[in-house]
């Protein structure tokens, strides 16, 4: 079975260029996740949506970063326009949403892309 | 404060020893509580659940205490393999998202 896919796998581009991530969810997930992974700062969930709908942004880190889910099995993540300091692994996950109803279901994690911003 | 505090690490242990991580989060009100493994340059896996009762798994043993906020991790008969960053994982109430740990490493020597 397919897991989460992400691409590319590895991006290196010039500050102030946009840099567009994107992600494909595993099929009949509802749940999808964007997070960063540095060094310093650990694993940080940047947003989450449920049913094709952002349901928390909170972790986006100012408005160069944007994220889209247009459909249940395609996500973009868009930082424009980058920075040195957005180098990290961004990493999409998806689950079985539960809306809180239930306990939380297992994130499924993509092998991550390695951005580096020069 | 960070939500979900562990000690980085590294534990450097030989193989067949018994290692322990412990984990503290700050929101009382979390739901549920996870263990995952991170290996060197690839993305976070489940490796369990933890329960209030406490739960193993093979020479894997995970005990939550709700009253102290603390998160433990045992693993017994330390094999090469186990060679990884532990997340401690924490999931508020009422919502989909995991607030992760940033992860003990550990190193199993020959």
């Amino acid at each position: 079975d397919a897991g989460v896919i992400q691409s590319p796998r590895h991006e290196v581009t010039e500050m102030g260029q946009e840099v567009t991530l994107r992600c494909k969810p595993i099929s009949g997930h509802n749940s999808l996740f964007w997070y960063r992974q540095t060094m310093m700062r650990g694993l940080e969930l940047l947003i989450y949506f449920n049913n094709n709908v952002p349901i928390d942004d909170s972790g986006m880190p100012e408005d160069r970063f944007s994220a889209k889910m247009p459909n249940a099995s395609f996500s973009t993540l868009k930082i424009q326009p980058s920075e040195p300091r957005d180098s990290a692994v961004y990493f999409c996950a998806s689950s079985l949403g539960t809306a809180g109803t239930r306990p939380q279901e297992t994130q499924y994690f993509g092998p991550g892309t390695r951005l580096l911003v020069l | 404060r960070k939500e979900v505090e562990q000690d980085p690490g590294p534990f450097n242990v030989p193989e067949g020893a018994t290692v322990a991580f412990n984990c503290t989060y700050s929101n009382s009100a979390s739901q549920s509580f996870f263990w995952y493994r991170q290996d060197c340059r690839k993305e976070p896996k489940l490796l369990m659940s933890v329960y209030s009762s406490g739960n193993e798994d093979g020479r894997f043993t995970a005990q939550l205490n709700r009253a102290s906020q603390y998160i433990s991790l045992l693993i017994r008969d330390s094999k090469l393999s186990d060679s990884a960053t532990y997340l401690c994982v924490v999931a508020p109430y009422n919502t989909d998202k995991l607030i992760f740990g940033t992860g003990t490493r550990l190193q199993v020597f020959p």
